[in-house]
């Protein structure tokens, strides 16, 4: 059974530039978690979804940030502009309703000049 | 501001010595508590969880947890140089929107042979 599966990998892009995260969470969880992670302030979360709906959104660190899921298989976090300071790991997890335990993908590694 | 609470380390011990790594946590409500093993450039894995008070044992691992000091903490028994790693606390929180897990800044356990 695959697990979260989160694209690109690694993203090197240049500030002011758009970038876009995409995760495809286990078949069959409903929930799904974006987090992200640096040295300073640990793995925070961003923004998680409830049967495709947004639950909770205020770790969302500015307007700058959105995120979408619009359908079970499929959700992006967008960066528009990027900044130096959103360099970190993203990642996505997902979670099967009624139970707690979330699964993480493998992140994107982000670095913007 | 919930928030949950962990020595960054390093804590450093030696092959087959017990690794002790401890978490306080601020919400009162919350009921359930994980132990999540994160690996220097990969993504964290639930290794625990723990739910009432008293002891919880898998292994060579044994999760504590006491709700009335907001005490969670994790025992690593006969401990290996494989389980040089960085450990997660984390604790679920319900709020209005639903249920999300709140990550302290991990722990680095170093175990030397």
């Amino acid at each position: 059974d695959a697990g979260v599966i989160q694209s690109p990998r690694h993203e090197v892009t240049e500030m002011g530039q758009e970038v876009t995260l995409r995760c495809k969470p286990i078949s069959g969880h409903n929930s799904l978690f974006w987090y992200r992670q640096t040295m300073m302030r640990g793995l925070e979360l961003l923004i998680y979804f409830n049967n495709n709906v947004p639950i909770d959104d205020s770790g969302m660190p500015e307007d700058r940030f959105s995120a979408k899921m619009p359908n079970a298989s499929f959700s992006t976090l967008k960066i528009q502009p990027s900044e130096p300071r959103d360099s970190a790991v993203y990642f996505c997890a997902s979670r099967k309703q009624g139970r707690e335990t979330q699964y993480f993908g493998p992140g994107t590694r982000l670095l913007v000049l | 501001q919930k928030e949950v609470e962990q020595n960054s380390g390093p804590l450093s011990v030696p092959e087959g010595a017990i690794a002790s790594l401890n978490c306080t946590y601020s919400d009162r409500v919350s009921q359930s508590f994980f132990w999540y093993r994160q690996y220097s450039g990969k993504s964290p894995e639930l290794i625990m969880s723990i739910y009432s008070n008293g002891d919880k044992e898998d292994g060579r691992f044994t999760a504590q947890l006491n709700k009335a000091s907001q005490y969670v903490s994790l025992l690593i028994r006969d401990s290996q140089p494989s389980d040089s790693a960085t450990y997660l606390c984390a604790v679920n929180i319900k709020n209005q929107a639903g249920t999300a897990l709140i990550f302290g800044k991990g722990t680095t356990l170093s175990v030397s042979s």
